[in-house]
């Protein structure tokens, strides 16, 4: 069965420090990759994404990911969060369809 | 970039009472339009895929003839919540994607539905 696993539920950091929000899946062959957050009130926005080539893939705000395809895994970071970066964040992979993680809720203490 | 946009952001209604909810792509065609329902403090749960000019497509579990979906132009697609009752409730969003399938899903804001 396709499914996408975020094992953090929440995480807090304080501005400043790094960042790391898991993401792992299952599906039958390699999928595209996605990292979406969501703000209060905002509609979701695309921060990276992932379809072949490079396994290191830059974002946006300062938001990379590395895929390892033998840990079917796609880990989202960033080096220094800054507090506007307290979100949802959430994982998802698929082609036509995409199925969206649990998602993780990002707290930065100032 | 590709803006879309949900009306109303918020309706209330009363049990037994049917609902639409607009979806708009703004400055680009939407080939496809995805709807989404999302409870509080959970993940998106894909409802169904729409093309424009065909049936949508729903996943398992989602009742067609409750949520009516129609695609009628490559910028509007609609969700009509139908004899909607309170467990209806929800958060839900819509997507539109231009082109192929490793094309970026633009989002919208989200309709939050309250049924009484």
């Amino acid at each position: 069965a396709q499914s996408v696993t975020q094992p953090d539920i929440h995480i807090t950091v304080s501005e400043g420090a790094s960042l790391e929000l898991r993401c792992n899946y299952s599906y039958g062959a390699t999928p595209y990759l996605f990292w979406y957050v969501q703000s209060p009130g905002q509609g979701l926005q695309l921060l990276l994404k992932y379809f072949s080539g490079d396994t290191l893939v830059q974002g946006i705000k300062g938001f990379e990911a590395e895929f390892k395809r033998s840990q079917s895994s796609f880990n989202l970071r960033k080096p220094s969060v800054h507090w506007s970066d307290a979100a949802e964040y959430f994982c998802a992979v698929g082609y036509d369809k995409v199925i969206f993680g649990p998602g993780t809720s990002l707290s930065v203490i100032p | 970039g590709a803006v879309v946009s949900q009306h109303p952001s918020r309706v209330i209604c009363k049990s037994g009472t049917s609902v639409k909810i607009e979806c708009r792509s703004l400055d680009f065609q939407a080939t496809t339009m995805f709807w989404y329902r999302q409870f509080p403090k959970k993940s998106l749960m894909l409802m169904a895929t729409s093309n424009e000019g065909s049936k949508a497509t729903y996943e398992q579990g989602v009742e067609k003839d409750k949520f009516l979906i129609n695609h009628a132009s490559l910028t509007l697609s609609t969700l009509t919540v139908t004899s909607a009752h309170p467990e209806d409730s929800s958060f839900y969003i819509c997507s539109a994607r231009k082109g192929p399938s490793y094309n970026e899903q633009f989002f919208g804001p989200g309709t939050r539905l309250t049924v009484l």
